[in-house]
């Protein structure tokens, strides 16, 4: 399979821990993107990369997230001392970069902090 | 500021009959739109999408989405749903990012 993969899928934490994400794109694609989506609302855009490079960030990343893409090839998203607001799925997608093209998804990790 | 609404939460249709899943979007200049849907424990994935021309869409599973400016919306329809049908969908307008309603989930009566 040549989708979009993200690991791990379910994620147990107590508060105050650290965690980390990853998320493995459609090798051709040179975009990625995560999205946090809790119960009941749609996607909420959080970062971007083209290649390495992340070129956007929400208001929704705090200091305690950050993301990165070192190779331009997969990338790991690390939230620090979790608190309970930070359940949710975390989405992953990818995109070819240049003009309007569709974004891929992953299958998410589902965040439960405790 | 730049929205998508998706009105109903929860539709409810027998299997066999029509469905029609409402969108509108609130946007400075027409966005690309699409609409996603998302199976339990599944990610999204994308039914059909809207950047110009014919506004009439066809995508794939048998559905298809009208896109009506005059109306700012963009609504999915299927002619016949089946039990597999059952799943939540998602519009999505993208301007410089994408933004998503927050979704409908279809329940499909036997």
């Amino acid at each position: 399979d040549t989708g979009v993969s993200q690991d791990p899928r379910h994620k147990i934490t107590k508060r105050g821990q650290n965690v980390t994400f990853r998320c493995d794109p459609i090798s051709e694609h040179n975009r990625l993107y995560w999205y946090r989506q809790t119960l009941g609302q749609g996607p909420e855009f959080l970062t971007y990369f083209q290649n390495e490079a992340q070129l956007e960030k929400s208001r929704l990343l705090s200091d305690r997230f950050s993301a990165e893409r070192p190779k331009g090839s997969f990338s790991t998203l690390e939230i620090q001392r979790t608190e309970q607001g930070d359940s949710a799925m975390y989405l992953c997608a990818s995109s070819i970069a240049g003009g309007i093209h569709e974004q891929y998804f992953g299958p998410g990790t589902r965040l439960t902090v405790t | 500021a730049q929205s998508v609404t998706q009105p109903d939460i929860h539709i409810t249709v027998s299997e066999g009959a029509s469905l029609e899943l409402r969108c509108n979007y609130s946007y400075g200049a027409t966005p690309y739109l699409f609409w996603y849907v998302q199976s339990p424990g599944q990610g999204l994935q994308l039914l059909l999408k809207y950047f110009s021309g014919d506004t009439l869409v066809q995508g794939i599973k048998g559905f298809e989405a009208e896109f009506k400016r005059s109306q700012s919306s963009f609504n999915l329809r299927k002619p016949s749903v089946h039990w597999s049908d059952a799943a939540e969908y998602f519009c999505a307008g993208l301007d410089d990012k994408i933004i998503f309603g927050k979704g409908t989930r279809l329940h499909i009566l036997p």
